[in-house]
């Protein structure tokens, strides 16, 4: 059965510092994976998605992920986080186009001023 | 830009009663899911749905049934809710195929007392 792990549970980062966020799936194939934001009170947002080609793909708000086969991950990266990046921020995968996500536990981020 | 709403957005419901939680979507897709979302599991796939008519159990159907009675709406039933079924609960809508977005609704906050 595939799955995602999302070692951080909770990230505290200064503003204007940079953020990686940590991913690992297990799945026999590739799979198509996502990350997912949710704002208080919200529903989850798509940040972005890879299945294939270039191993970093870029998403929305400057964030960007980077997939790496050999280590079974797919970790998120910001360069200057921003205080409305406080979120909780979720790895997902699917087994095949546009079905059924498995997410993670999500890691929750605070921004500090 | 797509749109998944959910009714009610808030409900308390007693131990025993049937609860039926709606969600509705305008983005034409053929495949819904009912999410629900726990500190420490993530969100939880509970049951999803190909088209009107069809229901698929997702990896936690067990106090569940959904209702698939149109493209555009989707329900989750809840016929003896019970106390372990408080949670948050999300709808999302995908299409069929292609490497596409899930859209999720802002939720439902059940409270089972």
């Amino acid at each position: 059965a595939q799955s995602v792990t999302q070692p951080d549970a909770r990230v505290t980062v200064s503003e204007g510092a940079s953020l990686q966020l940590r991913c690992k799936y297990s799945y026999s194939a590739t799979p198509y994976l996502f990350w997912y934001v949710q704002y208080p009170r919200q529903g989850l947002q798509l940040l972005l998605k890879y299945y294939s080609g270039d191993p970093v793909v870029q998403g929305v708000n400057s964030f960007e992920a980077e997939f790496s086969k050999s280590n079974s991950s797919f970790h998120l990266q910001k360069a200057s986080v921003h205080w409305s990046d406080s979120a909780v921020y979720f790895c997902a995968l699917s087994m095949s186009a546009g079905n059924k996500l498995t997410f993670g536990i999500g890691t929750r981020v605070l921004v500090r001023p | 830009e797509a749109a998944v709403t959910q009714s009610p957005r808030n409900k308390v419901a007693v131990t025993g009663g049937k609860v039926t939680l709606s969600c509705n979507q305008t983005n034409n897709h053929n495949n819904m899911y009912w999410y629900r979302q726990d500190t420490g599991h993530g969100l939880r796939l509970i049951h999803y749905s190909y088209g009107a008519g069809s229901t698929e159990k997702g990896d936690i159907p067990d106090g569940y049934k959904a209702s698939r009675p149109s493209q555009e709406n989707f329900s989750l039933i809840l016929e003896l809710a019970t106390p372990s079924q408080t949670s948050v609960y999300f709808c999302a809508s995908g299409d069929a195929g292609g490497f596409t977005e899930v859209f999720f609704g802002k939720g439902t906050r059940l409270t089972v007392v």
